[in-house]
């Protein structure tokens, strides 16, 4: 069964680096979405993604968050400067053009120091 | 208020009961309605989906959806240890919109 897959699955960084999150959602997918849960919070829509641009954001994602699909199978979350409350497990989805029923991967966890 | 409320427990049954997991939301633009279920620090794992009013039945999983009173139901029948996880409610207004998930209930079945 094709699933959504994401690397690191633990990142740890320093206050004020960049990370790079990856995810390669399943194949014939074409709406690709972030979401985020810090630990013991409820889960939280960052961006979605079509079509090459992004259709939806929310406050969290500022200017120091961006998508990116570099190829045909890639998705990408950076954030530029990390803070100490980025740190959560970040969540990649995807889904299909015509429903909204969104695969999730398994999650990086972000560690910000 | 906010968009998608649901308690977030901890529920405790017996292994066998019959569980009830209910969502009360806001946004009448909400038309699929969704239950995952998630174990600690793991992503979430589509259970059930529906589009707009009415039922689902997939195995001992039943979801319910009354859009005139805005409530979404998961019902587990045969409850068993391995259901012992957290479940989230979330809906969307459609392809592509973002999805409003619920806090979770976290779920503990006895055996």
């Amino acid at each position: 069964e094709p699933e959504v897959t994401q690397t690191p699955s633990h990142q740890v960084t320093q206050m004020g680096q960049e990370v790079i999150l990856r995810c390669v959602p399943i194949s014939n997918h074409l709406y690709f979405y972030w979401y985020r849960q810090i630990l013991g919070q409820k889960v939280e829509f960052l961006v979605s993604f079509y079509n090459n641009e992004i259709s939806e954001k929310s406050e969290i994602f500022d200017d120091q968050f961006s998508v990116e699909r570099p190829d045909g199978s890639n998705f990408t979350l950076k954030i530029r400067s990390t803070k100490l409350e980025d740190s959560a497990m970040y969540f990649c989805a995807s889904s299909t053009a015509n429903t909204d029923t969104q695969y999730f991967g398994p999650g990086t966890r972000l560690t910000v120091l | 208020q906010k968009e998608v409320e649901q308690d977030p427990g901890p529920l405790s049954v017996p292994e066998g009961a019959i569980v009830s997991l209910n969502c009360t939301y806001s946004n009448s633009a909400f038309q699929y309605f969704m239950w995952y279920r998630q174990y600690s620090r793991k992503g979430p794992e589509l259970l059930m989906y529906t589009y707009s009013s009415g039922n689902k039945e997939d195995g001992r999983f039943t979801a319910q959806v009354d859009k005139s009173s805005k409530y979404i139901s998961l019902f587990i029948r045969d409850s068993q240890p391995s259901d012992s996880a957290t479940y989230l409610c979330a809906m969307s207004a459609g392809g592509g919109f973002k999805t409003i998930f619920g806090a979770g209930t976290r779920l503990f079945v006895k055996a």
